[in-house]
């Protein structure tokens, strides 16, 4: 079946301007999650929706940041008044939710987002 | 969160034996282990999860000794293609939420 899609792949910005990133997460999957990647780093953890909510936003970097999820289905990041430190790779995933037992997160390619 | 401490990187040769050692000194009771593999360009993927002892599945096994202080993935006769970063996770369900940390990772470089 389909995998994580993620759109755009590419993304270059003017900073001060504004962006988003769309997520399709495999179907049925109802936890989905936003990660940063930086050049040569780990990933940083952005936020988790359950659902349509968002039990945790904790990794929002700024208020700059937001997302939101709707229909269980696809989901926007947002990046208001992008800023050079902003560019990274943006990933996606989704899983199934298990009450007790951590699923395995199914990842998008990610969006490379630059901002000049 | 259970903090993980791997080797930034390591060398292997192809049809070698590679093991990676995670330390979670502090991993409570209801985390669980779980290894992702990312290779340049694309998201991490699930590699193996296991909470206890050894877990093997057809691409690695994840040894957990008693104290699951640490766990080791066995990655057996590497090749070229095996070249990537492995982020090492220990995390449990929380509140119905399963938020993972992934730190740096180890990067592996398989030469021939």
């Amino acid at each position: 079946g389909a995998g994580v899609s993620q759109s755009p792949s590419n993304k270059v910005t003017e900073k001060g301007k504004d962006v988003e990133l769309r997520c399709d997460p495999i179907s049925g999957h109802t936890a989905l999650y936003w990660y940063r990647q930086r050049l040569g780093q780990g990933l940083e953890f952005l936020i988790y929706f359950q659902g349509n909510s968002a039990p945790d936003k904790s990794g929002l970097p700024s208020d700059r940041f937001s997302a939101e999820r709707t229909g269980e289905s696809v989901s926007t990041l947002t990046i208001q008044r992008t800023q050079q430190e902003d560019s990274a790779v943006y990933l996606c995933a989704s899983s199934i939710q298990g009450a007790g037992y951590p699923y395995e997160q199914y990842f998008g390619p990610g969006t490379r987002l630059t901002v000049t | 969160l259970a903090k993980t401490t791997q080797p930034i990187s390591m060398d292997s040769y192809e049809g070698q034996e590679v093991n990676i050692t995670c330390s979670h000194n502090n991993i409570a009771t209801n985390d669980y282990i779980t290894w992702y593999q990312q290779f340049p360009s694309q998201g991490p993927r699930f590699i193996i999860q296991g909470y206890k002892t050894k877990v093997t599945n057809e691409v690695a096994s994840l040894f957990i000794p008693a104290d699951r202080k640490s766990s080791t993935l066995s990655l057996p006769r590497v090749s070229l293609s095996d070249t990537a970063v492995y982020y090492c996770l220990v995390a449990s369900v929380s509140g119905g939420s399963y938020i993972p940390t992934f730190g740096r990772g180890t990067s592996l470089i398989v030469h021939p």
